[in-house]
C-alpha cells in the first residue's frame, strides 16, 4: 500500500524554464512533508520541506506548495538548470516514520 | 558529504549465499534506517533501529535482519539471496528528535548484484 505517490516517472523541461514535480499522499495524518534530490551513484539529499500547518515554503529556486485538501504537493523550480537533472523523491513524515515515492526523473534540457 | 558511511560500495555474489551491509551514521545521530531501492522503483523502508533497540519494521523479509551495535554502527545481513533481491540498499541516519523538522541523511548505498 504506497501511501505517497509520484505519478510522474520522468519530466522534461528546458533550462531556464519552471520544473513541477507533483505528489499525492493519502494519509490526512501525515504532518510534514519532504523533497530529496538523488543524483545516480549517490544517496539522495535533502533539498527542502513544509510543516502541514503551511502551504508554501521557499527556499532560493525551489518552492514546495502544499494542498491538504488535495493531499498533494508540488516542487516549483524557477528558474531550471541542467544541474537539477536528477531523481526527485516526494517524502512524507508521521509517528517517526517516513514514506518515500518511487521518485521523478527530471531532465533540464540546455 | 552527508557523514554517514557504507560499505562496501558495490558487492556481486550469488544466489543462496549471504551477505553483510554496513553502515556508520552521522556523528551524533542516534537513529538508522534501512531502504532498499530496486530498479525502478522508490524507496523501500525495511527497518529503523534507535540507540541500539529496533525501532520500526517496514517491508523487510524474513531472510534478512538488522542490529544497531553500542557504538551505533548498523549492519544489514541478508541471506539466502536470491536474483531479485539485486537493489540499491541504502543506510540513512537522523537525530530521531521527534521534532517536526526531523531529517533523513543518507550514504551512498550498497549496489548488491546476486546472479
Amino acid at each position: 500500500d504506497q501511501q505517497v505517490k509520484q505519478n510522474s516517472p520522468s519530466l522534461s523541461v528546458q533550462e531556464g524554464r519552471i520544473s513541477i514535480l507533483n505528489c499525492d499522499y493519502t494519509n490526512s495524518m501525515f504532518d510534514y512533508f519532504l523533497w530529496y534530490k538523488k543524483y545516480p551513484a549517490e544517496g539522495p539529499t535533502f533539498l527542502i520541506s513544509i510543516s502541514s500547518i503551511k502551504d508554501k515554503n521557499e527556499d532560493g529556486r525551489f518552492t514546495v506548495f502544499l494542498n491538504k485538501s488535495a493531499k498533494h504537493l508540488s516542487l516549483h523550480i524557477v528558474p531550471s538548470q541542467p544541474g537539477d537533472s536528477a531523481v526527485y523523491f516526494c517524502a512524507a513524515y508521521n509517528f517517526n516514520k517516513f514514506y518515500f515515492g518511487s521518485g521523478t526523473k527530471l531532465n533540464v534540457k540546455p | 558529504d552527508s557523514g554517514v558511511t557504507q560499505t562496501p560500495k558495490h558487492l556481486i555474489t550469488a544466489t543462496g549465499q549471504r551477505v553483510t551491509l554496513r553502515c556508520s551514521p552521522r556523528s551524533g545521530d542516534l537513529s538508522v534506517y534501512w531502504y532498499q531501492q530496486s530498479l525502478d522503483q522508490g524507496l523501500q523502508f525495511l527497518i529503523q533501529y534507535y540507540n541500539g533497540e529496533e525501532r520500526a519494521k517496514g517491508n523487510i523479509l524474513e531472510r534478512f535482519s538488522a542490529q544497531q551495535f553500542p557504538d551505533l554502527h548498523s549492519e544489514l545481513n541478508l541471506s539466502s539471496l536470491e536474483l531479485g533481491d539485486s537493489a540499491l540498499y541504502f543506510c540513512a541516519s537522523s537525530s530521531f528528535t521527534g521534532q517536526e523538522n526531523e531529517k533523513l541523511f543518507f550514504g551512498s548505498g550498497t549496489q548488491l548484484s546476486v546472479l
